[in-house]
C-alpha cells in the first residue's frame, strides 16, 4: 500500500488552457475526494466519488471543472479555460467503504497549480 | 451543514512549553472531528480522530484532544513541544453519511528554541 498518489506535483500555465491532474488513491479505498486549498486556508471540498459514481458536487466547482472516476479506481480533475483564480493545491484523499470502523481520509500531496 | 472555527491563526511557542490549538464547531448533525496536520508543500497527515466513546482521545507525536459536546469544541494539546512540531494544523468536521471533512482556516505552529 503506497498511499495516495498525485501527479504532477505542480503545474505551472498559461491562462486559458486547459490542465488535468490524475489521483491513484489507496487500492481497494471506494471514496474519493477532491479539495482545493488556496494559500493560508484550509482545504475546501469540491467533489466526492463513490466507485465510480460522482455523488455530490460543491458550488465551488464551476462548469470549467470536470472530474472523472471511470473505473472507480483512479480519478482526473480537468480544468477548462484556467484562470489566475484557479492557482491553488488540489488534494485528493481517499478513504474506506461506509460502515467501516476506521473512519479516515487519507490525502495525497497535492498538485500545485499556478495560472499566470 | 457544518463549520469550523479555529480561533488562533499562529501560536508562537518555545520549545518543550506547552500548547494548546483551539477549535470550535458547529453542526445541526452528530460528527466526526479530526486534527490533520500539514508540513510545507505536503499533504495533510492526521494527528488523531473522535468518533465516539470517551471524550480524550491521543494521537500521534504524542498530541492528545479533548471533545467537549456541550462546547462544541475539539481542543487539541501537547504538554511539551518540538521544533519539529513547527507545521499548519488544521481542525476538520464531518458528517456520518458523505463524510466529506469541513475544515478550519488552520492555526500556524511556530517553535521558538
Amino acid at each position: 500500500d503506497t498511499g495516495v498518489s498525485q501527479d504532477p506535483r505542480h503545474k505551472i500555465t498559461k491562462r486559458g488552457q486547459n490542465v488535468t491532474f490524475r489521483c491513484d488513491p489507496i487500492s481497494e479505498h471506494n471514496r474519493l475526494y477532491w479539495y482545493r486549498q488556496t494559500l493560508g486556508q484550509g482545504p475546501e471540498f469540491l467533489t466526492y466519488f463513490q466507485n465510480e459514481a460522482q455523488l455530490e458536487k460543491s458550488r465551488l466547482l464551476s462548469d470549467r471543472f470536470s472530474a472523472e472516476r471511470p473505473k472507480g479506481s483512479f480519478s482526473t480533475l480537468e480544468i477548462q479555460r484556467t484562470e489566475q483564480g484557479d492557482s491553488a493545491m488540489y488534494l485528493c484523499a481517499s478513504s474506506p467503504r461506509l460502515g467501516q470502523s476506521n473512519t479516515e481520509a487519507f490525502f495525497g500531496q497535492g498538485t500545485r497549480l499556478t495560472v499566470v | 451543514a457544518q463549520s469550523v472555527t479555529q480561533l488562533d491563526s499562529q501560536v508562537p511557542v518555545f520549545e518543550e512549553a506547552p500548547v494548546e490549538l483551539r477549535c470550535n464547531y458547529s453542526s445541526s448533525v452528530s460528527v466526526y472531528l479530526f486534527w490533520y496536520v500539514q508540513y510545507p508543500n505536503q499533504g495533510l497527515q492526521l494527528l488523531l480522530k473522535y468518533l465516539s466513546g470517551s471524550t480524550l482521545v491521543k494521537g500521534i507525536n504524542g498530541f492528545e484532544a479533548e471533545f467537549n459536546k456541550s462546547q462544541t469544541s475539539f481542543h487539541l494539546r501537547k504538554p511539551s513541544v518540538h521544533i519539529s512540531d513547527t507545521a499548519e494544523y488544521f481542525c476538520a468536521v464531518s458528517d456520518r453519511g458523505a463524510q466529506k471533512l469541513v475544515f478550519g482556516q488552520g492555526t500556524r505552529l511556530t517553535i521558538n528554541p
